[in-house]
């Protein structure tokens, strides 16, 4: 079974200030990691994922995630802010090389709310 | 590429009545589609997942009886929610997934249902 937790449902950073989001994973087999961004009443957006290879992946509007193992981590950073950043974040895990209907399904963090002050 | 479309975006539909939400992949053929609640300010809540041409799969606790899945073709699944009530109100989101071996799901728009 696979969980996810994400340290705070607020964050909230000056425009230009460092963008850091929490995600821990809990996984009994490999995991494939998702950041996805809502912005409101709409649908999600894929920032980036892991799955093989380099730990460090980037994704879009300057996101970029770090895979740790050892913490069992998935944190979100991005060095600026920016006012078109606010908006909520998902952390997501499915497990790898699953088969049958475990396939593929999504497990989502709690969300974190981001809040860009000028 | 991959873009799910949802229709309607909004709804507002009478106690007892039905209604019901497509999901289409717009430019690739979805063999499994996801169907997501989402309540407000909370996480997204997996309801089943449809194969296309099989019977949905629920997750435990949702009224398969309630919510009606349908995934007749590659590109169009369907979520009826049955003698709707105003706890059914919610934001309703589906995802696609392609071929056999592709792990990625897109998701679509989204579906505002307010039963009154």
């Amino acid at each position: 079974a696979q969980s996810v937790t994400q340290l705070g449902s607020h964050v909230s950073v000056s425009e230009g200030a460092l963008v850091l989001l929490r995600c821990n994973y809990s996984s009994s087999v490999p995991p494939y990691l998702f950041w996805y961004v809502q912005y409101p009443n709409q649908g999600l957006q894929l920032l980036l994922k892991y799955t093989t290879g380099a730990t460090l992946v980037k994704g879009i509007n300057g996101f970029e995630a770090e895979f740790k193992k050892s913490e069992t981590s998935f944190h979100l950073t991005k060095p600026s802010a920016h006012m078109s950043d606010a908006a909520e974040y998902f952390c997501a895990v499915t497990p790898a090389n699953a088969g049958g209907t475990s396939y593929g399904k999504l497990t989502f963090g709690q969300g974190t709310i981001l809040t860009v002050h000028p | 590429g991959a873009v799910v479309s949802q229709h309607p975006s909004r709804v507002i539909c009478k106690s007892g009545t039905s209604v019901k939400i497509e999901c289409r992949s717009l430019d690739f053929q979805a063999t499994t589609m996801f169907w997501y609640r989402q309540f407000p300010k909370k996480s997204l809540m997996l309801m089943a997942t449809s194969n296309e041409g099989s019977k949905a799969t629920y997750e435990q606790g949702v009224e398969k009886d309630k919510f009606l899945i349908n995934h007749a073709s590659l590109t169009l699944s369907t979520l009826t929610v049955t003698s709707a009530h105003p706890e059914d109100s919610s934001f309703y989101i589906c995802s696609a997934r392609g071929a056999s071996g592709t792990y990625e799901q897109y998701f679509g728009p989204g579906t505002r249902l307010t039963v009154t």
